[in-house]
């Protein structure tokens, strides 16, 4: 049973472009949420992360929103650079239980910019 | 200031061989965990380790071991390594405290990985 999904295997957006990744998820419970950028060979890199309790949080180029009552999130890079090309993960963890930030991944959005 | 290391970066084994993958943190985190990759899965969290001294089972546990030596290192030991064990390894640290409730710490470190085939 698939709690986080990414049904967007793959995305190419143009250099200068908005790159929009999405990410669904099942259970209502997770009440933080985190994307993760992977280039091959390498492990992943934290990015961006939003708690439940916001609808938005920007950083730079990157910009989350959440909207809980859908159980959807999704990351918006502004503009889209060559250097953002890579596996994109979304990830979701249940955090009011105390424990450690154990998280459910998606599969992951392949994101390529092309010049 | 490496962040999370891990050794080897490669390795093959034969069915039925065991092996310990390493991993270490220096940036004095309490929590530490063990992911695979496999293509089309994402990932997957095998073991975890909240604090020193404690460790849990997570979503893909069977045929894996961990020990959490010190508050530094945490390795993942494969008794009887067997095919469907071939993928990428991710270890990972956090400054999740139990209890804390902030939600700030979830943010995972990642080393750069583990590619493991098992002939």
């Amino acid at each position: 049973d698939q709690q986080v999904k990414q049904n967007s295997p793959s995305l190419s957006v143009q250099e200068g472009r908005i790159s929009i990744l999405n990410c669904d998820y099942t259970n209502s419970m997770f009440d933080y949420f985190l994307w993760y950028k992977k280039y091959p060979a390498e492990g992943p890199t934290f990015l961006i992360s939003i708690s439940s309790i916001k609808d938005k949080n920007e950083d730079g180029r990157f910009t989350v929103f959440l909207n809980k009552s859908a159980k959807h999130l999704s990351l918006h890079i502004v503009p889209s650079q060559p250097g953002d090309s890579a596996v994109y993960f979304c990830a979701a963890s249940l955090w009011w239980t105390g424990t450690a930030s154990k998280l459910t991944f998606g599969t992951g959005t392949r994101l390529q910019v092309t010049l | 200031n490496a962040g999370v290391t891990q050794t080897p970066k490669f390795q093959v084994l034969k069915t039925g061989q065991s092996m310990t993958l390493q991993c270490a943190q220096d940036m004095n985190h309490n929590s530490m965990y063990w992911y695979r990759q496999d293509p089309g899965m994402g990932l997957r969290l095998i073991y975890y380790s909240a604090s020193e001294g404690t460790t849990d089972k997570g979503e893909v546990p069977n045929g894996y071991n961990v020990s959490r030596l010190n508050k530094r290192e945490f390795s993942l030991r494969l008794e009887s390594a067997a095919p469907s064990q071939t993928s990428v390894y991710f270890c990972a640290s956090s400054e999740a405290r139990w209890g804390s409730g902030s939600g700030r710490g979830n943010e995972q470190f990642f080393g750069p990985g583990t590619r493991l085939t098992v002939l």
